[in-house]
């Protein structure tokens, strides 16, 4: 049973350009989450989706927008990147409403805005 | 708001000691406290889930408690092993359905 699947797993950019990072949720999983984590940081919320819908959306910029597909896989993009977007950014699957099940991570994708 | 503290925020010890690591969050409604562990600059990896009514559970050498009322977790490593180190990082889901991390522990344990 594949987990969380992310691509790619090393990017690097420079500032002012875009990126895309994409994720699978693991089978079963309908709900998709994405995360910012900077070095020594505990990862930060950036959205939720489910149902091909951003359902809720943390602390964080315009810049950043997603998307969810039909087979409930997901896109990250980063418009008009700065230094400061330099981060592990980790995807994260679940089952809506389900408390029971928790959350699986996939390995992240380590952005290097230069 | 809800706040995820972890103390302490790094710990290094000799391989078979058993160690508590411990998590506190500001706001009791919650729905479940996940821990994971993180080695350095990959993923996480779920260890164990408590749910809201549940007051501990137990994986191999780990096992984790939750008292919702005192807003308190702490996770036990049992005979510690190199292995084992890693960053411990634990997360609330509330009402929100979103993780709120706390900003680990970084455990080493030496041989």
């Amino acid at each position: 049973d594949a987990g969380v699947t992310q691509s790619p797993t090393h990017l690097i950019k420079t500032r002012g350009q875009q990126v895309t990072l994409r994720c699978s949720p693991k089978s079963g999983h309908d709900t998709v989450s994405w995360y910012q984590q900077a070095l020594g940081q505990g990862p930060q919320f950036i959205f939720q989706y489910y149902e091909e819908e951003e359902r809720q959306r943390g602390n964080f910029p315009d810049r950043f927008s997603g998307h969810q597909f039909p087979n409930y896989s997901s896109e990250l993009n980063v418009n008009a990147l700065l230094l400061g977007d330099s981060a592990l950014y980790l995807c994260a699957s679940s089952r809506d409403r389900d408390e029971n099940y928790g959350y699986t991570f996939g390995s992240g994708t380590r952005l290097t805005v230069v | 708001k809800q706040e995820v503290t972890q103390i302490p925020a790094a710990l290094s010890v000799p391989e078979g000691e058993n160690l508590v690591l411990n998590c506190s969050f500001t706001d009791s409604a919650i729905y479940n406290l996940q821990w994971f562990r993180q080695d350095p600059g990959k993923g996480l990896t779920s260890l164990l889930l408590i749910q809201s009514s549940q007051r501990e559970q137990t994986s191999g050498r780990l096992n984790a408690s939750l008292d919702k009322s005192s807003g308190r977790s702490t996770l036990y490593i049992a005979a510690s092993q190199p292995g084992d180190s890693a960053t411990y990082l634990c997360a609330v889901v509330s009402n929100t359905d979103k993780l709120i991390f706390g900003t680990g522990t970084r455990l080493q344990v030496f041989p």
